[in-house]
């Protein structure tokens, strides 16, 4: 059981625009910003959002975050068949003093 | 561009100790105020933190793993380690390493790692199994 939920899966058609929501506590979203991961199989995760929605260089302006309260959500824009991955969330936890991470949310495109 | 890169054994027994390096390409480890991560992905499940070294020393590890994780670092060879002990099968699982941003949360004199983990090494897959 993760500390931050996520919906296991999400779909959408090329063109379109999803959102992946992620939701916690006081004690990690409600006080400390998050971050968004893609992770393709067999490869290293990739950074796709830091504190909440600050994207990393050569991440493309289609991939936009929000945190509100104890959740947080990552919006895809002109979804791609590229996009097709899994993303998670992350925070910081002060209350476990560790990072914590979403279960995950497929997303098929 | 900095590269991290995992090693060790990709079997390892059930109650033994799991030993693995990332070796960090370049710049010195904690030189400009770095946090080093380890973290793991057992089949079919989600990303897990397991614990972090930071520039001064400290580490903190995930509460679920905390009694059998030390994280190590040896700054002349630009490596950090991270050891396992008494594995199981449940520890079997994709083991990456990785930097975080320089970002820290400091209160009470006591600083925490909670700058995002930005750059990843590509994972090195551990079995345990007898």
């Amino acid at each position: 059981q993760s500390v931050l939920t996520q919906s296991p899966s999400v779909s959408g058609t090329p063109g379109e625009r999803v959102t992946i929501s992620c939701s916690g506590s006081g004690s990690n979203i409600g006080s400390k910003s998050v971050t968004w991961y893609q992770h393709v199989a067999g490869k290293a995760p990739k950074l796709l959002l830091y504190s909440n929605n600050q994207r990393p260089s050569g991440v493309p302006d289609r991939f936009s975050g929000s945190r509100s309260g104890t959740s947080a959500s990552l919006a895809i824009t002109g979804l791609q068949s590229e996009d097709e991955a899994d993303y998670y969330c992350a925070t910081w936890d002060d209350s476990l003093n560790g990072w914590v991470f979403g279960g995950g949310s497929k997303l098929t495109v | 561009q900095l590269q991290l890169q995992e090693s060790g054994p990709g079997l390892v027994k059930p109650s033994e100790t799991l030993s693995l390096t990332c070796s960090v390409s370049s710049g010195s480890l904690f030189s400009t105020s770095y946090s080093w991560g380890w973290i793991r992905q057992p089949p079919g499940k989600g990303l897990e933190w397991i614990g972090t070294i930071m520039y001064s020393g400290s580490t903190y590890y995930n509460p679920s793993l905390k009694s059998g994780v030390t994280i190590s670092a040896d700054t002349s060879k630009n490596q950090f380690s991270l050891n396992l002990s008494s594995v199981t099968a449940a520890d079997t699982a994709v083991y990456y390493c990785a930097r975080h941003m320089p970002q820290r949360y400091c209160s009470g004199g006591t600083c925490y790692p909670t700058g995002s983990l930005d750059i990843w090494g590509q994972g090195t897959k551990v079995i345990v199994s007898s």
